[in-house]
């Protein structure tokens, strides 16, 4: 039972061009979304994250959106840099709860 | 500030034999949760402790596999008798504890443990 779905596994874009990663979720209890970036053998780093009373978060050049409706976010890189490639990880929780949930992620290739 | 502390990096084991995995949170959290991630999957949730409780242990194999996190030293997760579907890697993470028992939404990961069975 899959409850956060990560549909493209990879997704490669032009450097300097804006790179737009996709969520969706089943479960309306979750409440709280995160997005994380890995590197090949590292440890998942945090990056951005949303309440579901927003539908909107910016840092620099990370923005997430939110669809509560729709139950889907997505996460904007704007502008795409090499140093962007990544597998990156959208996870999920309850605000009442402890567990992340994680999507299977996203490979981005920026290329330069 | 040191962030959160995994050893080993990489454990070898043989079917049979035993695997012990150390984690030592970010100093000031005492939440700490293990995830395992299997080979092209998601991180998938096995077990949440706080000193010297198992809160939530509903991720975690019913069999073989433990975990515990002392009053003092760093939080271990025992897997008993390998075998070879253990072979993955293993991440820990870890939040702090927010007053009046509200939980931190981020976790912060260490850089895993890949176990590899032969």
């Amino acid at each position: 039972d899959q409850q956060v779905k990560q549909n493209s596994p990879s997704l490669s874009v032009q450097e300097g061009r804006i790179s737009i990663l996709n969520c969706d979720y089943t479960n309306s209890m979750f409440d709280y979304f995160l997005w994380y970036k890995k590197y090949p053998a590292e440890g998942p780093t945090f990056l951005i994250s949303i309440s579901s009373i927003k539908d909107k978060n910016e840092d620099g050049r990370f923005t997430v959106f939110l669809n509560k409706s729709a139950k889907h976010l997505s996460l904007h890189i704007v502008p795409s840099q090499p140093g962007d490639s990544a597998v990156y990880f959208c996870a999920a929780k309850k605000s009442s709860g402890d567990k992340l949930t994680f999507g299977t992620g996203t490979r981005l290739a920026v290329r330069p | 500030n040191a962030g959160v502390m995994q050893n080993p990096r990489h454990l070898v084991r043989r079917r049979g034999q035993e695997a012990r995995l150390r984690c030592s949170p970010m100093k000031g959290h005492s939440h700490v949760y293990w995830y395992r991630q299997l080979p092209e999957e998601g991180l998938k949730f096995m077990v949440y402790l706080q000193k010297e409780n198992i809160i939530d242990e509903s991720g975690m194999p019913k069999e073989r596999f433990s975990a515990e996190f002392p009053k003092e030293g760093p939080s271990i997760l025992r897997i008993q008798q390998v075998v070879r579907g253990d072979s993955a890697a293993y991440f820990c993470a870890s939040s702090p504890a927010l007053a009046g028992g509200r939980f931190e939404n981020i976790q912060y990961f260490g850089a895993g443990t890949r176990l590899s069975v032969l």
